[in-house]
């Protein structure tokens, strides 16, 4: 049990589906983070929430959006996905403030788009 | 902006020998370097990281990483691999003042009974 939940744990999705992913904490962290795992590619940060608030966003396409509610939850919004978007989504907190701190991940959730 | 490159995409290796993963990484800036495993269908885990101070760490299961600063270099060792150390292992890299991390594209060790 590493402390970061994420659900579902696969999604199959049609490209005008529109579905959700969660992400939970219970480890008292104040930043979340998004990522996104593609074969053969780095891993690929997408968005970076501090004391819920959105600090970073890397390029990510608008059919992805992000939600922070309080610091324990973080969703990602998906709609109109491409197939090219299939990939594992990783979910990551850590206890934010200046680097050198440990990020804890979730187990993921492999999203396939068809 | 930091850059973190893992040569070797697969390393297989005979059970009970020894094994380095390399690992390279570009700052302009002091960095702080972290090892992540991640097993078959689990999300990352962490195995050992540098913040400052001495230069060899260690992990609770035998691996061990040296921060080399001339050659920027953070490679990954282990004297004597088992089965269980199947897995594909990250570096990654972040700089004082930002806990984002930058990972590389990493290395899956399959170990051969």
């Amino acid at each position: 049990e590493t402390g970061v939940t994420q659900t579902p744990r696969h999604l199959v999705m049609g490209m005008t589906n529109k579905k959700s992913l969660k992400c939970e904490q219970h480890l008292g962290h104040n930043a979340m983070y998004w990522y996104k795992q593609s074969a053969k590619k780095p891993l690929e940060l997408m968005f970076v929430y501090s004391l819920e608030e959105r600090v970073e966003n890397n390029s990510v396409p608008s059919r992805f959006s992000p939600e922070c509610p309080n610091s324990s939850h973080l969703f990602l919004h998906l709609h109109t996905l491409q197939p090219e978007d299939s990939a594992l989504y990783l979910c990551a907190s850590s206890q934010g403030g200046g680097g050198g701190t440990e990020a804890f991940f979730g187990q993921g959730t492999r999203l396939t788009v068809v | 902006a930091q850059s973190v490159t893992q040569l070797d995409s697969q390393v297989p290796v005979f059970e009970e020998a020894p094994v380095e993963l390399r690992c390279n990484y570009s700052s302009s800036v002091s960095v702080y370097l972290f090892w992540y495993v991640q097993y078959p269908n689990q999300g990352l885990q962490l195995l050992l990281k540098y913040l400052s101070g001495s230069t060899l760490v260690e992990s609770i299961n035998g691996f061990e990483a040296e921060f080399n600063k001339s050659q920027t270099s953070f490679h990954l060792r282990k004297p004597s691999v088992h089965i269980s150390d199947t897995a594909e292992y990250f570096c990654a890299v972040s700089v004082f003042g930002n806990e984002k991390l930058t990972f590389g594209t990493g290395t899956r060790l399959t170990i051969i009974p």
